[in-house]
């Protein structure tokens, strides 16, 4: 299993400011990925965050409003960039710890209000 | 604070009735499935697991069943109690190889003493 840390937990934020979410984890692992739940729907991935390597956007979502760095194994941050109220969302951090097809583990989620 | 699933279906059961979860997927090359519970202000816990070379998996007081021709997934919640009120998502693995799980639309259970 796997322990993930995500700060902040929670934070209300001005449209156009720049929010950076962190992840660190108690394990080295290969893969972090980064997803988004707005509110009262499910879970979709941003992106997979690979260390060594640039990050793996999905449809819909680009570098430039969603940078995202993995300098080690332990560690990935999200940066929300250029806010507005339609970000408003939970912002989840995700590690896969064995091989492919094997459980994942979520944080506890970083809650952001964009007023 | 604002919970997570307001617009969700919701399945309301009895406290110690048996509560059944219903996921219907969207890819047939899909070769793996989780169900996660989501309580409010929490992030997604790992329930319970399966591959798609089986159609039944058994936990504690839960199993989930798969039936790969109509490509449904379903989560039975065995004796439920009120700490099983959640959002309960499926999630499957769209590519064998690469960890990329893609969630189903989740549904509410509450649970009534």
């Amino acid at each position: 299993s796997a322990v993930i840390s995500q700060k902040p937990s929670r934070d209300i934020c001005q449209r156009g400011t720049s929010l950076t979410i962190q992840c660190q984890v108690d394990s080295q692992v290969t893969m972090m990925f980064w997803y988004r739940q707005q509110p009262g729907q499910s879970l979709t991935l941003i992106a997979t965050a690979n260390q060594g390597s640039e990050a793996t956007y999905e449809s819909g979502f680009v570098i430039d409003k969603f940078p995202i760095s993995r300098p080690n194994l332990t560690f990935s941050t999200l940066t929300v960039s250029n806010m507005s109220p339609e970000d408003s969302s939970i912002y989840l951090c995700s590690v896969s710890v064995g091989a492919a097809n094997t459980e994942a583990f979520f944080g506890q989620g970083t809650r952001l209000t964009v007023v | 604070g604002e919970s997570v699933g307001l617009h969700l279906p919701t399945l309301s059961v009895q406290e110690g009735d048996n509560s059944i979860i219903n996921c219907a997927y969207s890819n047939s090359a899909s070769d793996y499935f989780i169900w996660y519970k989501q309580e409010s202000g929490k992030g997604p816990q790992f329930i319970i697991d399966i591959r798609s070379n089986m159609d039944k998996r058994q936990g504690q007081r839960v199993t989930v069943l798969l039936n790969k021709t109509v490509k449904h997934l379903s989560l039975q919640i065995a004796a439920t109690q009120p700490g099983d009120s959640a959002v309960y998502f499926c999630a499957e693995n769209a590519n064998t190889g690469f960890q990329k799980l893609v969630f189903g639309t989740g549904t509410r259970l509450l649970v009534s003493p």
